[in-house]
């Protein structure tokens, strides 16, 4: 059973373009991280949020925690070439991390 | 940086045979985890490590066995391999005192 359910699962978008990837779940977490993770790599942690309602900033990338912290979202504005990648987002449960399915994102210049 | 290492990068095996993968750390980190990778299921735990000899179940163990004889070694065993278990595989330690992973550059198994 997938508890972290993300959509989309792939997105092409130009450069320049803003997008939006949403990770939802029937469970609440104690904290929600982001991860990317390039071809032939491990994922590499971006961002956690703990607080319902939290909100932070990555320079170009928002993610904000859903205020019952049970969903996540992460916006990324005039993406670029190098956002190219697959975004994992992640719940915290009592010591393990569930892992979302995934989006991938294609920018093309 | 904690410093992680999988071996082997690649592995191809026959279906039945005994495989083991293993991952290395240079930190003194408590926590150890192996994770599947799979198109559509994004990572799925197999089995962690709190501490040498403390081990407990992920959500896909079946077929899975892993010891923990000292803290900076955490090896993956699968007893006898079948094709279901290709995948890429991917140890990841905790960074701190939460649970923010910082993970390996994975194993990619083929079993044929």
């Amino acid at each position: 059973t997938q508890l972290l359910e993300q959509s989309p699962q792939f997105l092409s978008i130009q450069e320049g373009e803003n997008l939006t990837v949403y990770c939802n779940s029937s469970s609440v977490f104690s904290s929600l991280q982001w991860y990317r993770q390039e071809p032939g790599e491990g994922p590499v942690l971006l961002v956690t949020v703990v607080t319902g309602g939290e909100v932070k900033k990555l320079k170009r990338l928002t993610f904000q925690f859903g205020d019952a912290r049970k969903d996540s979202s992460l916006h990324i504005t005039a993406a670029q070439p190098g956002d190219t990648g697959l975004y994992l987002c992640a719940g915290e449960k009592t010591d393990k991390l569930i892992f979302g399915t995934g989006t991938r994102l294609q920018v093309f210049p | 940086d904690a410093g992680i290492t999988q071996s082997p990068r690649h592995k191809v095996t026959e279906t039945g045979t005994p495989v083991t993968l293993r991952c290395h750390q240079t930190e003194n980190h408590r926590y150890m985890y192996w994770y599947r990778q799979d198109p559509g299921h994004g990572l799925r735990l197999i089995h962690y490590s709190y501490g040498v000899k403390d081990t407990d179940k992920g959500e896909v163990s079946d077929g899975y066995s892993v010891s923990r004889s000292k803290t900076e070694d955490f090896l993956l065993t699968l007893e006898s391999a079948t094709s279901s278990q290709t995948s890429v595989y991917f140890c990841a330690i905790n960074l701190g005192g939460n649970t923010e992973a910082f993970f390996g550059q994975g194993t990619r198994l083929t079993v044929v």
